[in-house]
């Protein structure tokens, strides 16, 4: 069964700070590696991975993947409290030809003033 | 260019009833997925759709739950005898033709069912 696991579950850090968010994955036929940004409604996209090693960024978010070691890390620079939200991590199921995302349990960041 | 969209935001059902939760994907789009997220659990694949085709609901459970994305107006997901353990948020979400390699999906608010 596919599997994507994050950690920590839980941060909390105070305004400026840079953080580093984990994900890991075991997928039978890997193809990409999401991350999504989850506030109070609707997870809203970040980053698709496909490439190891190639760094995706957007503003003071910045992801890489790790096929190796089959893992991802998304960092947070200059964090402000609007950051404030659940971070998921998700890899297309690959199970039966489907389309759907296998989704880690998500990052709970916390930016304090 | 309006989001994917979902009615009603909350929905509350005593057990037994049925309960009907509406996607209308974003412009443009063909493929439909709906996942549930339960309290403290991650988002899980329920079902993905195309227009008129289930293409595969693995995720879903094999009794009470439905799926459908007719021709003309929104995707249903349709929960029959709802029991306190269906009480989650349903989000669905869409993507357009797929192309190579791209497996964004984009979210909407989610409906939050409550089964009292």
């Amino acid at each position: 069964e596919d599997k994507v696991v994050q950690s920590p579950l839980s941060l909390v850090v105070h305004e400026g700070d840079t953080v580093t968010l984990n994900c890991s994955y075991e997928v039978t036929n890997f193809r990409s590696l999401l991350w999504y940004k989850q506030e109070k409604k609707a997870p809203t996209f970040l980053f698709m991975l496909t490439s190891s090693g190639i760094e995706k960024k957007s503003g003071r978010l910045s992801s890489i993947l790790d096929k190796k070691e089959l893992s991802s890390i998304l960092n947070i620079t200059a964090t402000q409290t609007g950051d404030s939200a659940i971070y998921l991590c998700a890899a297309p199921y690959s199970g039966g030809g489907a389309d759907g995302l296998t989704f880690g349990k998500g990052t709970h960041l916390i930016i304090q003033p | 260019n309006a989001g994917v969209m979902q009615n009603p935001r909350h929905l509350v059902r005593r057990r037994g009833q049925e309960a009907r939760l509406r996607c209308s994907p974003m412009k443009g789009h063909s493929h439909v997925y709906w996942y549930r997220q339960l309290p403290e659990e991650g988002l899980k694949f329920m079902v993905y759709l195309q227009k008129e085709n289930i293409i595969d609901e693995s995720g879903m459970p094999k009794e009470r739950f439905s799926a459908e994305f007719p021709k003309e107006g929104p995707s249903i997901l349709r929960i029959q005898q709802v029991v306190r353990g269906d009480s989650a948020a349903y989000f669905c979400a869409s993507s357009p033709l797929r192309a190579r390699n791209s497996y964004e999906q984009y979210f909407g608010p989610g409906t939050r069912l409550t089964v009292t």
